[in-house]
């Protein structure tokens, strides 16, 4: 079946490092993306990966892709206020449409300390 | 570059009502898509429309239907209305190649039904 799986809730210290996790089931997945959401607002996409790399950097986001274990990670350096908000990771199936059916995962909930 | 457009922002309805919205996607974006947002259930997809043509469904009841015309511009109707109809409609545009992978998502069509 098709199923991504995300923990609910994370809480980093502003400056640190937030790594949010997520699992998948399906291993015909071709796109793997991770999106935010302000309170209030629609998605935005983050970045994506495709199922055959390993990982990929833009700035200060790096997302791992483990696909023997279906497993994929955001890491956000350097977190800040502004990084307040939901993180999606979602997965595309049935070929290469961008538009393709996307599953998402439930989202984590990402909060920043002092 | 204008960004996709929901109308309208906000709407309620009673039971047994039936209720359009509307999608503006991206200026030459040719594929829409529709989820549906709900504390319970998340992000759910409803259906791809690609050149007026209803590419994809998820698992949604025939109450759910869309359109797309010819200038790419999307509908979604939903007659009957539960109390379960209750959520944030996202719509989300793409350009559709082999090159290009990413969604732009509108900011919701938020459907409260009494």
């Amino acid at each position: 079946g098709e199923d991504v799986e995300q923990s609910l809730f994370l809480s980093v210290r502003e400056g640190d490092s937030s790594v949010i996790n997520c699992t998948y089931t399906d291993s015909s997945s071709t796109y793997l993306y991770w999106y935010k959401q302000e309170p209030g607002a629609g998605l935005q996409l983050l970045t994506y990966i495709f199922s055959n790399m390993d990982m990929k950097q833009d700035q200060r986001l790096t997302v791992l892709l483990n696909k023997k274990d279906k497993h994929l990670s955001l890491r956000i350096a350097d977190t800040q206020t502004g990084d307040s908000a939901i993180y999606f990771c979602a997965e595309s199936i049935e070929g290469y449409s961008s538009a393709s059916k996307i599953i998402f995962g439930s989202g984590t909930r990402l909060s920043i300390r002092p | 570059k204008a960004g996709v457009t929901q109308t309208p922002r906000y709407l309620i309805k009673t039971r047994g009502q039936q209720v359009t919205l509307s999608c503006s996607p991206i200026s030459g974006h040719r594929s829409v898509s529709w989820y549906q947002q709900t504390p319970g259930q998340g992000l759910q997809f409803l259906f791809e429309y690609f050149s007026e043509t209803q590419r994809n469904k998820g698992n949604f009841p025939g109450r759910f239907s869309g359109r797309q015309f010819s200038n790419s511009r999307s509908e979604m109707n939903v007659s009957t209305l539960e109390l379960g109809d209750s959520a944030l409609y996202l719509c989300a545009s793409s350009l559709d190649r082999e090159d290009s992978h990413e969604q732009y998502f509108g900011p919701g069509t938020r459907l409260t039904v009494t």
